[in-house]
């Protein structure tokens, strides 16, 4: 089974306008961490936000926000106020765990946002 | 600091040449890690380190691929020989201990491989 499902390929936005993106997660560990990040055209992958599993507020970061529902295994990005610099990939990936071992991460497959001016 | 570097950014080889990627991880991170991403698998952890040594090599796809630390500094992946199979982005990244296990990982640019 996947460990990280984000069931989007691709998606349209208006700019100034907000969008969630979905993720959603496997895991029977009680201790995981969730991000996300963004691949502009260039390649790049650059860090957007974290959640952790004991977290008890969601995370948010400037325009970015996470919506992490635990009991239904999801973490959606939200962002606000679109901007057509907001045009990449979105990944979302997963730690399992919180030992020396576990800090590698499951990335999903991504969606593409397409901001429309 | 200047972030994960990686070089080259591009590399064009024949078929069955090695190849030697390289990666500088930012300063004070002890976790190095090394991904390679192409349109039909996506991302996925080839292995990575701790304190320079390998803790999970499981995604290596197979001898061909090797993998060194030799300081905290420094990383190298090999592919010899290496096949047309192997062209995809590989990206380098590292990350640090916070003690709340919620560290991200910081990605280099990546080098783009084209075995033809």
């Amino acid at each position: 089974a996947q460990k990280i499902t984000q069931t989007q390929p691709g998606m349209f936005v208006q700019e100034k306008e907000a969008v969630t993106l979905d993720c959603t997660y496997d895991t029977s560990d009680p201790s995981y961490g969730l991000f996300w990040y963004k691949q502009p055209s260039s390649g790049e992958m650059i860090f957007l936000i974290y959640q952790g599993s004991y977290d008890q507020q969601n995370a948010t970061e400037g325009r970015y926000s996470l919506n992490f529902q635990k009991a239904r295994k999801s973490a959606n990005l939200v962002i606000s106020a679109s901007q057509l610099g907001d045009s990449a990939m979105y990944f979302c990936a997963m730690r399992e765990g919180s030992g020396a071992g576990s800090y590698q991460l499951t990335f999903g497959k991504g969606t593409k946002l397409s901001v429309i001016p | 600091d200047a972030g994960v570097i990686q070089s080259p950014r591009h590399e064009v080889t024949e078929m069955g040449q090695e190849v030697t990627l390289r990666c500088k991880p930012i300063s004070g991170h002890d976790y190095l890690f090394w991904y390679r991403q192409t349109m039909m698998r996506g991302l996925e952890l080839l292995i990575y380190f701790n304190n320079n040594v390998p803790i999970d090599d499981s995604g290596m796809p197979e001898d061909r691929f090797s993998a060194k630390m030799p300081n905290a500094s420094f990383s190298t992946l090999k592919i010899q020989p290496s096949e047309p199979r192997d062209s995809a982005v590989y990206f380098c990244a590292s990350s640090w201990d916070r003690g709340r296990g919620g560290t991200e990982a910081f990605f280099g640019q990546g080098t783009r491989l084209t075995v033809v």
